[in-house]
């Protein structure tokens, strides 16, 4: 089974600091990779998804991600963070090749804004 | 158009009672999702459907849990003999079909489920 590691479950930065991320896979198969956002009761909201082409890939919200095969990650950054980026953001993944789609989340991370 | 929508978005019951939560995709989206979310954790899934069969029931946790989808659009999740253990949020998805690609799977808002 799929496993997916979010290093630091609390992310703190002052408004307009660098926003980073960490999230690892575990497969020797590179899987398919998102980045969702869940904001304080709703569901959860795509950021972004790597699926083959660019190893950089850019979301909604100035978000990017890049996908690094050597170190089995998907790091989530965002040059200058904004109050309304405090939220919980979840790295999943999905194998590739199967039709059962069901997707494997991380634990979370909590990123809070400071002015 | 309309999102993915679940009903009720709170749910407050007593241990050993059953609950149904509803789940309404998107209109047009044959694969539906549900996971479950238990306080400081990730989404776990339970289940999928692939129209109206659930095509990977692997994610239930035992046979108290059972989720229909009878007209291929809206499912219910039961759960019978609520347990403590069952307080979560659940969570319903659904996408286009997974067959296609790394389909984006979209989110409801979540049934808050507890259990004195």
């Amino acid at each position: 089974a799929q496993s997916v590691t979010q290093l630091g479950s609390h992310v703190s930065v002052s408004e307009g600091a660098l926003v980073l991320l960490r999230c690892n896979y575990s497969s020797s198969v590179p899987p398919y990779l998102f980045w969702y956002v869940q904001y304080p009761n709703q569901g959860l909201q795509l950021l972004l998804k790597y699926t083959s082409a660019a190893t950089l890939v850019k979301g909604i919200n100035g978000f990017e991600a890049e996908f690094k095969k050597s170190e089995t990650s998907f790091h989530l950054t965002k040059p200058s963070a904004h109050m309304s980026d405090a939220a919980e953001y979840f790295c999943a993944v999905r194998d590739r090749g199967s039709t059962l789609g069901r997707l494997y989340f991380g634990r979370g991370t909590q990123l809070t804004v400071w002015p | 158009g309309a999102g993915v929508s679940q009903t009720p978005s709170n749910k407050v019951t007593e241990k050993g009672k059953y609950v149904e939560l509803r789940c309404d995709p998107i209109s047009g989206h044959t694969a539906l999702y549900w996971y479950r979310q238990s306080l400081g954790q990730g989404p776990e899934f339970l289940i999928y459907f692939q129209g109206t069969g659930a095509a990977d029931d692997s994610g239930l946790p035992n046979d108290r849990f059972f989720a229909v989808r009878p007209e291929g659009s809206v499912s219910t999740l039961k759960i019978q003999r609520t347990e403590r253990g069952d307080s979560a949020v659940y969570l319903c998805a659904s996408s286009l079909a997974p067959g296609q690609g790394p389909d984006t799977q979209y989110f409801g808002p979540g049934t808050r489920l507890t259990v004195l």
